[in-house]
């Protein structure tokens, strides 16, 4: 079954597009910046992370950018596939502290073949 | 598959009663987290333990409790329930504390 069900804002895109999914965050004091990905009836799975003291990191078709001025983190993800359909999280920790994850409140990205 | 083991898998009770929910960490890990997700209030971070002792607590009720065993397994035990309670509660582990999170499938807890 739906494993969020959550009221969530969707992105809709068509394979092979790039998406782009937004989160806001309102701890400055956060260390380190997160991306989730979680699919129907399963958990969160890590999909890249960046320190605070970074604005940009790449990873395999993900890229996340950091923009601390504003406090806004993107992920973009390439060549989107219908296997990259799930709920995306933002998440945000201190080094110090808490080291819990504070999480945003989720893009439910739909990939249309 | 993250490692991370969650029993059970699907939980069904009534108001009133009483749960235990059980999350067997990643091998080598030494930290558990608990997290509850639920419709209006996401995914909320629970508690934390750490090689047995308690290290930080987020929004757990008190009618809420853990533990975590010498073989490092956790528990997540929830009394008197309520309707509310409903909602899906993640393990995560991580070989210490701060380290990358691993979530484990979840236990879907309906209480009717």
């Amino acid at each position: 079954g739906e494993s969020v069900g959550l009221h969530l804002p969707t992105l809709s895109v068509q394979e092979g597009d790039n998406s782009i999914i937004n989160c806001a965050y309102s701890n400055s004091a956060s260390d380190y910046f997160i991306w989730y990905k979680q699919e129907s009836g399963k958990g969160p799975q890590f999909i890249i992370d960046i320190r605070s003291n970074m604005d940009k990191r790449q990873g395999q078709r993900v890229t996340v950018l950091l923009n601390k001025t504003v406090k806004h983190l993107s992920l973009q993800i390439a060549a989107t596939q219908p296997g990259d359909s799930a709920v995306y999280f933002c998440a945000e920790k201190r080094y110090t502290g808490r080291r819990a994850l504070t999480f945003g409140s989720g893009t439910r990205l739909q990939v249309q073949p | 598959d993250s490692g991370v083991t969650q029993t059970p898998k699907h939980l069904i009770t009534a108001t009133g009663q009483r749960v235990t929910l059980r999350c067997s960490p990643r091998s080598g890990d030494l930290s558990v987290y608990w997290y509850q997700q639920s419709l209006d209030q996401g995914l909320q971070f629970l508690i934390q333990y750490y090689n047995g002792e308690e290290r930080a607590k987020g929004n757990i009720l008190e009618r809420f409790s853990a533990q975590q065993f010498p073989d490092l397994h956790s528990e997540l035990n929830l009394s008197s329930l309520e309707l509310g309670d409903s909602a899906l509660y993640f393990c995560a582990s991580s070989v210490a504390t701060g380290g990358e999170q691993y979530f484990g499938p979840g236990t879907r807890l309906t209480v009717t």
